[in-house]
């Protein structure tokens, strides 16, 4: 089984610019979760996806936003980018209608805003 | 709102030493708690803790949750160069199925 693949792997961007980060979950897995993590602030959870509807939301600015397509892909978009925006991008699948609710993680994407 | 604390937030051994990982919790409707590490990028699945008391192993790897008192303890035996890595622990809320992440442990192990 494929695990979770997260495109691209680093990204360069000015300030001000926006970035699409893409994901692609474990085959079955409908839901598709967004964190972003920093040396200070750990994992922060962006949103969840779950066969296309955001089920949740964390505290994150209206800059940052996502979707979920058919075949249960992700995208996340970060608009006018800052520079703490800067960071480590993980995207995590699961199945939620199993026991076992854990999360499967990709490698992440590593967004450096200059 | 669902809390995670991890200590010690860094912690440097010597190979062979045994260490203790803690984290404490406050959620508001419980499921899970989940132990992950994370080398390079991408953490990895260790335990799934739901029942107070009941001890997880996995090879020098062990885990228990204490549903009363609210956290749960990782410990490591014997513990490799291999076993440097952040270790990160997470509840489970039941009520959106959201799941929070404390900040994490920054383990380092010296030859």
């Amino acid at each position: 089984k494929a695990g979770v693949t997260q495109t691209p792997r680093y990204l360069i961007k000015t300030r001000g610019q926006q970035v699409t980060l893409s994901c692609s979950p474990i085959s079955g897995h409908r839901s598709v979760s967004w964190y972003q993590q920093t040396p200070g602030q750990g994992l922060q959870f962006l949103f969840e996806y779950f066969s296309e509807t955001q089920r949740n939301k964390g505290n994150f600015p209206g800059r940052f936003s996502g979707r979920q397509f058919s075949n249960s892909r992700s995208e996340m978009n970060v608009s006018t980018l800052e520079l703490g925006d800067s960071a480590l991008y993980l995207c995590a699948s699961r199945d939620l209608s199993g026991a076992n609710y854990g999360y499967t993680f990709g490698s992440g994407t590593r967004l450096t805003v200059v | 709102e669902d809390k995670v604390v991890q200590s010690p937030l860094s912690l440097v051994v010597h190979e062979g030493d045994t260490v203790t990982l803690n984290c404490s919790y406050e959620v508001t409707n419980f499921r899970s708690l989940l132990w992950y590490k994370q080398e390079k990028k991408a953490p990895t699945f260790l335990f799934m803790l739901t029942s107070s008391g009941i001890e997880k192993k996995s090879g020098r790897l062990s885990s228990i949750l204490d549903k009363k008192e609210l956290f749960s303890i990782l410990n490591i035996t014997a513990t490799q160069t291999g076993d440097s890595a952040v270790y990160l622990c997470a509840v489970e809320n039941s009520r959106d199925d959201k799941i929070i992440f404390g900040k994490g442990t920054r383990l380092h192990i010296l030859p």
